[in-house]
Parts: C-alpha cells; structure tokens; sequence
C-alpha cells in the first residue's frame, strides 16, 4: 500500500522560534498533499492542500503567514509554524493522495512550544 | 457545503460481541465516496473500509461492514467480533466525486469506541 512519513513524530521547541514538520509519500508521486491539525478527542482539521508546484490553498481562518505549506516535489510536502507560541502545541497529521484517489495519511507530529 | 455528523461521542461493547457506529451526512450530489477511519492510541489513521456511492452494495471487510442508506443519507458501520485492537476512535468521512473539490474529506468529530474484557 502507499505509505506516508513525517518527520519528526515529536517535536518540543521554545516559543517564538520556528519548526519544519516534514511529510513524505515513500512509494508514490503526491500531486495533493494535504495539512491537518488535531486536538485531543477530536476530529482533524484541515489546514491547507497543496499541490506540487503551486501554492497552498488555506483554509477559512488558518493564518498563512505562521503555517508556511511548501510542497517543492511529489514526494515532498513541508509545513513550517513560524514564531510558535503554546497555543499552536497540537498534533498535526500530513495525508498524500495522486489523481482522484483516497487520501493516505502520515503517522503524525507531536508539536509542544514550551 | 457537506457536512458529516455522528452523534454518539463514545461507544462501548463487549469482547466478541457486535458494534454499530452511525453517522448521516448532508450532501446535495449524487456521487460521492463515503469512508471509516479508525485512528487508535498510536493516532495512526487508518482506512476501515470505503463506498461508493454509485454502489448499491453495502461494502464489507472481513468483520467491519457498512449499512449505506443513500436516500437517508445514513452510513454506519457495524463491527462483528469485537476484539479489544478495535479499541479507538472512529472516523466517517465523505469525498465529493467531483474534482473541483481537490478530493478533500470531510470528517464527522468522531466515536470514541471501547472494547470491554
């Protein structure tokens, strides 16, 4: 099957800095990549979907500004939070799907901003 | 705009017995993918089972099947056998057909499911 990665699974920084959350389609080319975020008990949220080449298309009421999408390649997609403070702590969970088929979907990011 | 409820936040069953998570949503399109996700503690997504919605055929996977009521639209999926690795929390999700979508899901918020020894 195809498998999704993302680098790191768990992350700790000071606030005000930025981090890079990696997602990488292992065994296939993504066109669409796509960034979510989720809270204990609760359902994702997507933040953005990026196609390869283009630029991210965000959601209502994600600040493009402090979650920088890039997907440079096919097999690659980064998010970057810039100057992360304690309330952007979350998991954030990158998927991959090419042409019309289902979304596969990396192991996840622990985010802490301390 | 699509939207995807399920109204039983946590569910509990016992070891071997049979389950049935709901979920309805609202959709004016007549083709569309119906999916549940199961993410356990490793909050690893992963894909239970799928449907589309052109198929009058409830879809089934080994003990995970689905009851896809299309004009109701109603889509539960019922476990058989529980074992305590279903133990998680459950997804629905619905994908337009239509590519102007970009072939984004639309989640419900989910059923936490426990699984009694």
């Amino acid at each position: 099957g195809a498998v999704v990665s993302q680098h790191p699974s768990w992350v700790i920084c000071k606030s005000g800095t930025s981090v890079k959350i990696e997602c990488r389609s292992l065994d296939f080319q993504a066109t669409t990549m796509f960034w979510y975020r989720q809270f204990p008990k609760q359902s994702l949220m997507l933040m953005a979907t990026s196609n390869e080449g283009s630029k991210a298309t965000y959601e209502q009421g994600v600040e493009k500004d402090k979650f920088l999408i890039n997907h440079a390649s096919l097999t690659l997609s980064t998010l970057t939070v810039t100057s992360a403070h304690p309330e952007d702590s979350s998991f954030y969970i990158c998927s991959a799907s090419w042409g019309a088929r289902e979304q596969y979907f990396g192991p996840g990011t622990r985010l802490t901003v301390t | 705009a699509q939207t995807v409820t399920q109204s039983q936040p946590e569910m509990s069953v016992q070891e071997a017995e049979t389950v049935t998570l709901s979920c309805t949503y609202d959709t004016s399109e007549s083709d569309y993918y119906l999916f549940w996700y199961k993410q356990p503690p490793s909050r690893q997504m992963i894909l239970v089972i799928r449907q589309e919605a052109y198929k009058q055929q409830n879809a089934t996977e080994n003990r995970f099947s689905v009851n896809f009521q299309k004009a109701a639209k109603s889509f539960s999926l019922k476990i058989s056998d529980s074992q305590l690795g279903d133990a998680a929390m459950y997804f629905c999700a619905y994908r337009s057909a239509s590519q102007k979508y970009g072939n984004k899901l639309v989640f419900g918020a989910g059923t936490i499911l426990r699984v009694k020894s």
